[in-house]
C-alpha cells in the first residue's frame, strides 16, 4: 500500500536555528515528490517537485532532497514568516490520474 | 489570474441537507481534483476528473457525487449530509503529465 510518513509532528524552533523535516514514502513506482507549504486557513501552496534519488530543489531558506526511502526539508535560518504546515506528497506510478497521496504534514513555529 | 476558486468559503449545514460546493480554474487544467482534510489527518482524495465528462471516485467517494461538463468547472455535491462530512474541502487542478497541483482556499463545512 502507498504510504507517507512525515515526522516530526510539530517543530518549534528559534529564529535562525537550522533544522530538517522528514518524509518516508513506500511507493510503488515513483512518479515524483511534492512539498507544500500550508498556512492557516489558505490551501496547499506548491514548493518542490523531486522526481529521481540525489535530486536536489532550493528555493530561499528551504532545500529539498530525495533518497529511494525519503525526502527531507531543510530549512536554514529560519524567519518567523517560515512559519507553516509542511505537507509531503508523492504521486504513485500506474496509471494516467496525477493521483497526489499526502503525509499528514509537519507544523512548524518558527520564534523571534 | 485567479487560479483556483472554491465557493462558499464557509458553510453550516443540517444532517440530511443537500449542497453543492463549487470550483473552477481558469488555468486551462485537464486534471481537477476534491480533497477533504481533517485535523490530524493527510489530505484524502474524494473524486477525480481526467478531463470534461470523465470522472472517478478517490480514496473516500461515499457520500459524494461530482460532474465535470467543462474544463474549467468542477462542483462536488453532498447528498443527505451527515456529522461525518464536517470537514475542509479543497479543490485542485493541474496539467496532464505534471504532478504539481494548484489549490483553491478551501471550503470550511460543518454539519450539524
Amino acid at each position: 500500500e502507498d504510504q507517507v510518513t512525515q515526522s516530526p509532528e510539530a517543530l518549534r524552533l528559534q529564529e535562525g536555528e537550522s533544522s530538517s523535516l522528514n518524509c518516508s514514502y513506500t511507493v510503488s513506482g515513483l512518479r515524483g515528490l511534492f512539498w507544500y507549504r500550508q498556512d492557516p486557513g489558505k490551501g496547499p501552496e506548491f514548493l518542490f517537485t523531486l522526481y529521481s534519488a540525489g535530486e536536489e530543489k532550493e528555493k530561499e531558506r528551504l532545500k529539498a532532497t530525495l533518497t529511494k526511502k525519503e525526502s527531507f526539508l531543510h530549512i536554514t535560518a529560519p524567519k518567523p514568516e517560515d512559519s507553516a504546515t509542511y505537507l509531503c506528497a508523492v504521486r504513485p506510478g500506474g496509471g494516467a490520474t496525477n493521483k497526489l497521496i499526502f503525509g499528514t504534514g509537519t507544523l512548524l513555529a518558527v520564534q523571534p | 489570474n485567479a487560479g483556483v476558486t472554491q465557493t462558499p468559503k464557509f458553510r453550516i449545514l443540517k444532517i440530511g441537507q443537500s449542497m453543492t460546493l463549487q470550483c473552477a480554474q481558469d488555468m486551462n487544467h485537464n486534471y481537477m481534483y476534491w480533497y477533504r482534510q481533517d485535523p490530524g489527518m493527510g489530505l484524502k482524495l474524494i473524486y477525480y476528473s481526467v478531463g470534461a465528462g470523465i470522472t472517478d471516485k478517490g480514496e473516500v467517494p461515499n457520500g459524494y457525487n461530482v460532474s465535470r461538463s467543462t474544463t474549467e468547472d468542477f462542483p462536488l455535491r453532498l447528498e443527505l449530509a451527515a456529522p461525518s462530512q464536517t470537514s475542509v474541502y479543497f479543490c485542485a487542478s493541474s496539467n496532464q503529465g505534471q504532478g504539481k497541483a494548484f489549490f483553491g482556499q478551501g471550503t470550511r463545512l460543518t454539519v450539524v
